[in-house]
């Protein structure tokens, strides 16, 4: 069982340009979530999925978009990207309906660098 | 003003002593809290967590104690060992409801000597 994956594992972009991550879990979850890590601030989260089809805003959503076509696909797209998007971004996945109760399980992370 | 806090950036302890890493938080409406542990180049790991109705939860080796009055909550972890050195989130969220709401702080990073 792969659980979560991450593609790709690290990026440069050039600021301007489109980008999608993608995150692929294997394990049915209901629950969908992308989180960025930046030194001496945390996790946040960007936005999530609690189901196939539907999808919300987390703390930290201007900039990026998700889609939700089905359980196990969840991309993030910059549509523009600007430099304070370099971050370390995970995917993370919770089964049930993405109650904070529900283990939420994380993918190895892309560090994306914007120039 | 982040609502969760982790006022180590990090520490370092022996071998087989205790380590306790520390929490605090600022919005009493939080009543669920959760640490992850991450190692390099992976993603965190759910470690343990409690609910407000309860002032500790242990599992094993690790035992996180919630001081509600305080707002704070530290994980304790005896004996340390060195695949403990990991770097730490504390994490609250107001209920169980809803996976959205969680704030995650900075980090504590755990280093375990020999």
């Amino acid at each position: 069982i792969a659980g979560i994956t991450q593609a790709p594992t690290s990026q440069i972009l050039a600021a301007g340009r489109r980008m999608t991550l993608r995150c692929t879990q294997d394990m049915r979850h209901n629950a969908m979530y992308w989180y960025r890590q930046d030194l001496g601030l945390g996790l946040r989260l960007i936005h999530y999925s609690n189901t196939a089809g539907t999808t919300g805003k987390g703390e930290v959503p201007d900039g990026y978009s998700v889609s939700r076509a089905n359980t196990d696909d969840f991309p993030l797209t910059l549509a523009s990207a600007v430099p304070s998007q370099t971050s370390v971004y995970f995917c993370a996945s919770s089964d049930s309906g993405g109650g904070a109760s529900d283990t939420q399980y994380f993918g190895p992370g892309t560090r994306l660098t914007v120039l | 003003d982040q609502q969760v806090k982790q006022n180590s950036p990090s520490l370092s302890v022996q071998e087989g002593r205790i380590s306790i890493l520390n929490c605090d938080y600022t919005n009493s409406m939080f009543d669920y809290f959760l640490w992850y542990k991450k190692y390099p180049a992976e993603g965190p790991t759910f470690l343990i967590s409690i609910s407000s109705i309860k002032d500790k939860n242990e599992d094993g080796r690790f035992t996180v104690f919630l001081n509600k009055s305080a707002k704070h909550l530290s994980l304790h972890i005896v004996p340390s060992q060195p695949g403990d050195s990991a770097v730490y989130f504390c994490a609250a969220t107001p209920g169980y409801s809803s996976a959205s709401k969680i704030i995650f702080g900075s980090g504590t990073r755990l280093s375990i000597r020999p």
